[in-house]
């Protein structure tokens, strides 16, 4: 069953703490994404990683980290840094496709502070 | 399809009828543009998408047009359906690898 699996479904974070989401795709795409999305609103880009061992910080990376040692994995961090993480996450995946961009995502990890 | 914050903006339809949602992108320079569908709780869906040297392209009971002159994009659905009630997104970027920036979404109520 191919796709792209994030992991937990749900997730609760103690103050100080560090969380991390695990993004897992067997799609083989080259490219990968995380976003935020709060209530009623749209997705906001926090990194991507187009290549293994390369990722840049999207609009909104202040208090997130990322790592991209494998094709098919791209876990994010929610640091302590980040003051208001509560928010529903998204990963997504493209493949290399000349003039096209379809991401395709997970079904999401919502975090809440305790 | 502006963001207004906590409150999306809401289109009612009743089932069978046509839908339009409506999208204004930002980027003059965008030459990639893509509409999602989101239901409650779960990961954006991808619909369709088009390319800037189109004006209009069709799917299953699905059309989106482009018009580049006004930056402006649209969605229409032919006999919604109950199960089409959802949250749209329209997204645009330079295509490619590169950064997709999404608009703050339709919400789309279909009534029996």
């Amino acid at each position: 069953d191919g796709g792209i699996t994030q992991s937990p479904k749900y997730l609760f974070r103690k103050e100080g703490q560090n969380v991390t989401l695990s993004c897992e795709q067997n799609l083989n795409h080259d490219a990968m994404y995380w976003y935020r999305q709060d209530p009623g609103q749209g997705l906001r880009l926090i990194y991507y990683s187009q290549i293994v061992n390369d990722f840049q910080k999207g609009d909104i990376a202040e208090g997130y980290s990322v790592s991209r040692e494998k094709k098919e994995s791209f876990p994010l961090t929610v640091t302590s840094a980040q003051k208001n993480p509560t928010a529903f996450y998204l990963c997504a995946s493209s493949p290399r496709t000349s003039g096209k961009n379809i991401q395709y995502f997970g079904a999401g990890t919502r975090l809440s502070v305790l | 399809g502006e963001s207004v914050g906590l409150h999306l903006p809401t289109l009612s339809v009743q089932e069978g009828d046509n839908s339009i949602i409506n999208c204004a992108y930002s980027n003059s320079a965008s030459d990639y543009f893509i509409w999602y569908k989101q239901e409650s709780g779960k990961g954006p869906q991808f619909i369709i998408d088009i390319r800037s040297n189109m004006d209009k392209r069709q799917g299953q009971r699905v059309t989106v047009l482009l018009n580049k002159t006004v930056k402006h994009l649209s969605l229409q659905i032919a006999a919604t359906q109950p199960g089409d009630s959802a949250v749209y997104f329209c997204a645009e970027g330079p295509g490619g690898y590169n950064k997709l920036i999404f608009g703050a979404g339709t919400r789309l109520a279909v009534h029996p």
